[in-house]
């Protein structure tokens, strides 16, 4: 079954280490996204990439990083320059072009901590 | 950007009884794409109906219903014969026909189901 597969689950930061979350999806997507979810809030976009080797900023980029190699993978690190990490991160993906009514489907997600 | 309202943060529903939740958009295309999302406490997001802008016809899917009126950029959902296993966050989403690619969320309501 084609899916997006997030991990780990959980994970636990220290001051001043950049961590990494792995996005996977066997979907055939082009375009991937990176959401933050903060407790009872909604969903703010982190970066979004529509090809291999070309991603953007959304709204909260400080802090983030992002790689695009493969297209079947968008990985997100954390790095220690984001000083509050602590939240649940989704990732998604979706097909690509014009009057495309393709939802977005989602990873169960990653919840980030910091020890 | 476009910008998507949901005005109510939480709701409560009796079992068994019809509830209503709303959400307003705001934008200048005329194709587009709006997407209900139920997130329950597992985090899970999952798709709950679309809606095509050009579509004057009302999307249904089972107990779940919308009421699209595109002059007034208005699209709620409505659940009829509420079940426990509707408590949830749910978002309204809405996505461009033209650039296709971004996704516009609105911030959540949280639906209460009482028994």
């Amino acid at each position: 079954d084609g899916g997006i597969t997030q991990s780990p689950k959980y994970l636990f930061r220290k001051e001043g280490q950049n961590v990494t979350l792995s996005c996977e999806q066997n979907l055939n997507h082009d375009a991937m996204y990176w959401y933050r979810q903060d407790p009872g809030q909604g969903l703010r976009l982190i970066y979004y990439s529509q090809i291999v080797n070309d991603f953007q900023k959304g709204d909260i980029a400080e802090g983030y990083s992002v790689s695009r190699e493969k297209k079947e993978s968008f990985p997100l690190t954390v790095t220690s320059a984001q000083k509050n990490p602590t939240a649940f991160y989704l990732c998604a993906s979706s097909t690509r072009g014009h009057y495309s009514n393709q939802p977005q489907h989602f990873g169960d997600g990653t919840r980030l901590s910091i020890l | 950007a476009q910008t998507v309202t949901q005005s109510q943060p939480e709701m409560s529903v009796q079992e068994a009884e019809t509830v209503t939740l709303s959400c307003t958009y705001d934008t200048s295309e005329s194709d587009y794409y709006l997407f209900w999302y139920k997130q329950p406490p597992s985090r899970q997001m999952i798709l709950v109906i679309r809606q095509e802008a050009y579509k004057q016809q009302n999307a249904t899917e089972n107990r779940f219903s919308v009421n699209f009126q595109k002059a007034a950029k208005s699209f709620s959902l409505k659940i009829s014969d509420s079940q426990l296993g509707d408590a949830a966050m749910y978002f309204c989403a809405y996505r461009s026909a033209g650039t296709g690619n971004q996704f516009y969320f609105g911030t959540g309501t949280s639906l209460t189901v009482i028994p």
